[in-house]
């Protein structure tokens, strides 16, 4: 149980394009999802925390502008990169809390992101 | 700025042995703490969470908690090659909005 997916895997993108990575919680609902983003031999950073139906909270110098979070439904968060620039290529990764266990964080396999 | 504080490592051990993993927090308020293993290039994997003082067993891992030194651990018995990972140490932050802190992790080498 407690299976989170993400969409797609890794992505090549332009310079200047978008691109929305989906994040789903497949067999449980979740009270709140996450946005993390790690370079290679770091940490992760959260970016930001999305609610269902909610304004998502980011993180200090995190811009929410460049990082558009969506949380439409308890299964289902979608980052979307705006306009997208090669400092933004690292991994990305989404986790989300069961509503039944709202304090344990499972992830998602991550977004590999890279923009030429 | 609520910290976690772990050793980087690596920490080497043969196979067969026992791993010891350490952690500090500084939230005094946090009540609930977990042990994420993360391969190379993967996402994190939850593989323990601890809320009360003491141990807490789960197969060939123990975790242990001291609320009153600030302190979790986690013990990885019989370790194989395959426990080989950076292990994440994680705390959620005391006042709400379910925000976990996480330590920069552990790499553990297990020596065939």
């Amino acid at each position: 149980g407690a299976v989170v997916s993400q969409h797609p895997s890794w992505v090549i993108c332009k310079s200047g394009t978008s691109v929305k990575i989906e994040c789903r919680s497949l067999d449980f609902q979740a009270t709140t999802m996450f946005w993390y983003r790690q370079f290679p031999k770091q940490s992760l950073m959260l970016m930001a925390t999305s609610n269902e139906g909610s304004k998502a909270t980011y993180e200090q110098g995190v811009e929410k502008d460049k990082f558009l979070i969506n949380h439409a439904s308890l299964t289902l968060s979608t980052l979307t990169v705006t306009s997208a620039h090669p400092e933004d290529s690292s991994f990305y990764i989404c986790s989300a809390t069961p509503t039944t266990r709202s304090y344990e964080q499972y992830f998602g396999p991550g977004t590999r992101l890279t923009v030429t | 700025q609520k910290e976690v504080e772990q050793n980087s490592g690596p920490l080497s051990v043969p196979e067969g042995a026992i791993a010891s993993l350490n952690c500090t927090y500084s939230d005094r308020g946090s009540q609930s703490f977990f042990w994420y293993r993360q391969y190379s290039g993967k996402s994190p994997e939850l593989i323990m969470s601890i809320y009360s003082n003491g141990d807490k067993e789960d197969g060939r891992f123990t975790a242990q908690l001291n609320k009153a030194s600030q302190y979790v651990s986690l013990l990885i018995r019989d370790s194989q090659p395959s426990d080989s990972a950076t292990y994440l140490c994680a705390v959620l932050n005391s006042g709400g909005y379910q925000k976990v802190t996480f330590g920069t992790g552990t790499k553990l080498q297990v020596i065939p």
